[in-house]
């Protein structure tokens, strides 16, 4: 039962634009939560993580959100450039757990 | 440069037989794994190894064996039981042991498996 959802396959942005890409969980224990960027054919790049004792985590153009009663965080990319095109994976983890619950990623296109 | 290196890039193979995968790092990363992904699907854990010569079963171990002999060392197996062998493979590593410390996972650049 997959643990971590996102529900976009697929989002497309204008260059220059803020790109906002969710991501839902439904395991409690969950307390420690990563986005990484993936490239076709190369291994995921790890962009940003956030601890749920934290709502924001900002680094750069990049945002990560976290509504721990929602069990939603979100990654905002402002502003978008054509470079972010790529798929991008919501990933989550606990102090007792042994390894990343990935989601199936969404598909991000940014356009000039 | 520290990474992880797998090897090759692309693998084809017959079927019934068994075929192994390479995932080397440089990170002096005590924690290394082993995911699947198949198109349109998120990372699927095989196999985990949090130090050496001890190694866990992931969400998907059948069909697929592993050794970690060496720290830096963690090839994979993908044996004639495995029914659906082929996918995108991709080795990580990470600092510490899940459970010890949150920290990232750091990936290889994947090794694609091909059964014809």
């Amino acid at each position: 039962d997959q643990q971590v959802k996102q529900n976009s396959p697929s989002l497309s942005v204008q260059e220059g634009r803020i790109s906002i890409l969710n991501c839902d969980y439904t395991n409690s224990m969950f307390d420690y939560f990563l986005w990484y960027k993936k490239y076709p054919a190369e291994g995921p790049t790890f962009l940003i993580s956030i601890s749920s004792i934290k709502d924001k985590n900002e680094d750069g153009r990049f945002t990560v959100f976290l509504n721990k009663s929602a069990k939603h965080l979100s990654l905002h990319i402002v502003p978008s450039q054509p470079g972010d095109s790529a798929v991008y994976f919501c990933a989550a983890t606990s102090a007792i757990g042994y390894a990343l619950n990935f989601g199936k990623g969404t598909s991000l296109l940014v356009t000039p | 440069d520290g990474g992880i290196t797998q090897s090759p890039k692309y693998l084809f193979r017959k079927e019934g037989q068994n075929v192994t995968l390479s995932c080397e790092q440089n990170l002096n990363h005590d924690a290394m794994y082993w995911y699947r992904q198949d198109p349109g699907q998120g990372l699927r854990l095989i196999y985990y190894s949090q130090i050496v010569n001890d190694f866990q079963k992931g969400d998907i171990a059948e069909g697929y064996s592993v050794s970690r002999e060496k720290k830096e060392s963690f090839p994979l197996t993908v044996t004639s039981a495995q029914k659906n062998p082929t996918a995108f493979y991709l080795c990580a590593s990470s600092i510490d042991p899940p459970g010890v410390t949150y920290n990232e996972q750091f990936f290889g650049p994947g090794t694609r498996l091909t059964v014809l």
